[in-house]
């Protein structure tokens, strides 16, 4: 069974720069996150789907950050525009309906 | 609101050491609680799981009781080796499928 892939797995953009992360998740897995990990610390959530409906983006920047699932399989989280604090690792995460997480890869932004 | 505390690393172990990476957790209801890995450069990948009170999850030599007296979840391991190299987070998944993990802990052991 194949993985979450995410892509880019590296991305360096000047501050100001616009840019998007894509997540294709487990088939069959009907809910999606995303996080964003810090240096050090734990990942914290930006928005949860449940298909294709955003059920949790209680912690999602709107201001500068959307995201959005079509057809309740791949999604996108972007940035617009970056900042120099923006700069994290961006997990994606799929579960069954009330199972557990599996990770992808994780890009790697870096805000310069 | 819900939440997760895990002991401040980093570890340094010696090989065929024991290992003791303590979590608790604050919840409302019967959360479900998780220990994953992640190695350099990696996402997470689930270690084990415990979906109620009393419940051991175990893997690779790890374990943890899910233990609703102390709200803990401590994770064990009897011998590490230099391959469990990695830095290890405690989550929680509360009645409403909302996530929480710790803040991880790094773990080094040196042959």
């Amino acid at each position: 069974e194949a993985g979450v892939v995410q892509s880019p797995r590296y991305k360096i953009i000047e501050k100001k720069q616009p840019v998007a992360f894509w997540c294709n998740p487990i088939s069959g897995h009907n809910t999606l996150y995303w996080y964003r990990q810090n240096l050090g610390q734990g990942p914290e959530l930006l928005i949860r789907y449940e298909n294709e409906e955003a059920v949790d983006d209680s912690q999602l920047p709107k201001d500068r950050f959307s995201a959005e699932r079509l057809k309740g399989v791949d999604s996108t989280l972007k940035i617009q525009p970056a900042e120099l604090g923006d700069s994290a690792v961006y997990l994606c995460a799929s579960s069954p309906r009330r199972g557990e997480q599996y990770f992808g890869p994780g890009t790697r932004l870096t805000v310069t | 609101g819900d939440s997760v505390t895990q002991m401040e690393g980093p570890v340094t172990l010696s090989e065929e050491a024991f290992l003791t990476i303590n979590c608790t957790y604050t919840a409302t209801g019967y959360p479900s609680l998780f220990w994953y890995v992640q190695y350099p450069g990696e996402g997470l990948q689930l270690l084990l799981k415990a979906t109620k009170a009393d419940d051991k999850g175990s893997n690779k030599g790890f374990e943890a009781t899910y233990r609703k007296e102390t709200t803990s979840f401590h994770l064990e391991k009897g011998s590490v080796q230099v391959s469990d190299s990695a830095v290890y987070f405690c989550a929680l998944r509360n009645t409403g499928n909302q996530f929480y993990f710790g803040t991880g802990t790094s773990l080094t052991v040196i042959p």
